[in-house]
């Protein structure tokens, strides 16, 4: 069976302060992990995904996230925030040998941004 | 190119009234999905259409049933509506069923049921 925990369920920053948003996750296999965005009242966006390449991941409006396997982590980051980034942010497992693609979502953080 | 679309965005419902809630593509994608959203935790996979003609139940299933019109219609259907499936209901699509795909969302259909 495969979970995911977000370990913060609000994170509030300040414009131009880096941003840390924490993810664990359980797996079986080896799964895929993506990081998902939404904005108030929209649907969900992907910002960036790992399937297994470069455990280093950078996605859409300079978010990156790193798949440490030793610590079952995939923490997504960005240097700087922007008030766009206000919006909650889902981590999401994928196991591969579980039967198609079945997503398994964290219960989300929702990021605060301050002028 | 709309992408996935979902209607209606808003509804209200009484106990025990029936509804339809209509998703599609234009991406000529072959899976497609029906998930909920509740407050603290996350999406919710209820059923799920691997290709055309399929359909499969997720975690989430009771009380709900679907149809896969063609490829790129998949319809979910409340026969009884209960305050329990109060929520929003998000539609998705892939181009396969696999564990790497990214999915498109749709922008969600609000539900209340009084």
């Amino acid at each position: 069976a495969q979970s995911v925990t977000q370990l913060d369920s609000h994170v509030s920053v300040s414009e131009g302060t880096p941003v840390l948003l924490r993810c664990n996750y359980s797996s079986s296999y080896s799964p895929s992990l993506f990081w998902y965005v939404q904005h108030p009242n929209k649907g969900l966006q992907l910002l960036l995904k790992y399937t297994s390449a470069a455990t280093l991941v950078k996605g859409i409006n300079g978010f990156e996230a790193e798949f440490k396997k030793s610590e079952t982590s995939f923490h997504l980051t960005k240097p700087s925030a922007h008030m766009s980034d206000a919006a909650e942010y889902f981590c999401v497992v994928s196991d591969w040998k579980a039967a198609g693609n079945k997503l398994t979502f964290g219960g989300g953080t929702r990021v605060l941004v301050k002028p | 190119n709309a992408g996935v679309t979902q209607t209606p965005k808003f509804q209200v419902l009484k106990t025990g009234q029936s509804m339809t809630l209509q998703c599609a593509q234009d991406m000529n994608h072959n899976s497609m999905y029906w998930y909920r959203q509740d407050p603290g935790m996350g999406l919710r996979l209820i059923y799920y259409s691997a290709s055309e003609g399929t359909t499969d139940k997720g975690e989430v299933p009771n009380g709900y049933n679907v149809s896969r019109l063609n490829k790129r219609e998949f319809s979910l259907r409340l026969e009884s509506a209960a305050p329990s499936q109060t929520s929003v209901y998000f539609c998705a699509s892939t181009a396969a069923d696999s564990p790497w795909e990214t999915q498109y969302f749709g922008p969600g259909t609000r539900l209340l049921v009084l």
